[in-house]
């Protein structure tokens, strides 16, 4: 079935850079690419997601972009700061049956 | 608006033994699922239902069952609980899974089967 790859597996930065999770997938009929954060004990929480007319999407801090022929996709958080520790998941509806079908996850931390 | 519901939020189970893990939503949503979360191994569908009478198997449903009887409820049973089943279960719903919108997450239900 689909299956979306996703990396890196933990990412430690500091506070103030720039993280980048990348994921990717082999299904062209994949239209749409949500990111979750999960928090330690929490439940995963939709941040952003794109569909596959559209090639960038931003919200403040956060950004998702999308490459169709390469198949993948991307989450950016600039200027990042100790709240933004957690992990954090790609998703895309594919498979025969269109649910969602989630990455592995990336745990980040940002140390102060 | 609560959202989605689950109950209960702990459960230690011995081998064996069955029970039911409830999932509410008050949204009106359309699709509702069944994820179960392990380390390292992301978030795993058991169970979905696109509406009331209607659900499918994802990609790890032996050892439950589901039902839907109404488009608030969706239930999620384990049949005969093994240690391998031990994990954190999340209940997720929708509008509509074919328009592509987000899932709306419970509060998760932790499992431990000894």
């Amino acid at each position: 079935g689909e299956n979306v790859e996703q990396h890196p597996s933990t990412l430690s930065v500091q506070e103030g850079d720039s993280a980048v999770i990348k994921c990717t997938y082999s299904d062209s009929a994949s239209n749409y690419f949500p990111w979750y954060k999960q928090e330690l004990g929490k439940r995963p929480q939709l941040i952003i997601d794109i569909r596959s007319n559209v090639g960038e999407k931003k919200d403040q801090r956060i950004a998702v972009t999308l490459n169709k022929t390469a198949k993948h996709f991307s989450l950016h958080i600039t200027e990042t700061q100790p709240e933004d520790s957690a992990v954090y998941f790609c998703a895309l509806r594919g498979g025969s049956q269109g649910n969602l079908i989630f990455g592995k996850g990336t745990k980040l931390s940002v140390k102060p | 608006n609560a959202g989605v519901t689950q109950t209960p939020k702990f459960q230690v189970l011995k081998t064996g033994q069955s029970m039911t893990l409830q999932c509410a939503q008050d949204m009106n949503h359309e699709y509702m699922s069944w994820y179960r979360q392990d380390p390292g191994m992301g978030l795993r569908l058991i169970h979905y239902s696109v509406g009331a009478g209607i659900t499918d198997q994802g990609e790890v449903p032996n050892g439950y069952n589901v039902s839907r009887s109404t488009t608030e409820d969706f239930p999620l049973r384990l049949l005969s609980a093994a240690p391998s089943q031990t994990s954190v279960y999340f209940c997720a719903s929708s509008y509509s899974r074919s328009l592509g919108y987000g899932y709306t997450f419970g509060s998760g239900t932790r499992l431990t089967v000894v």
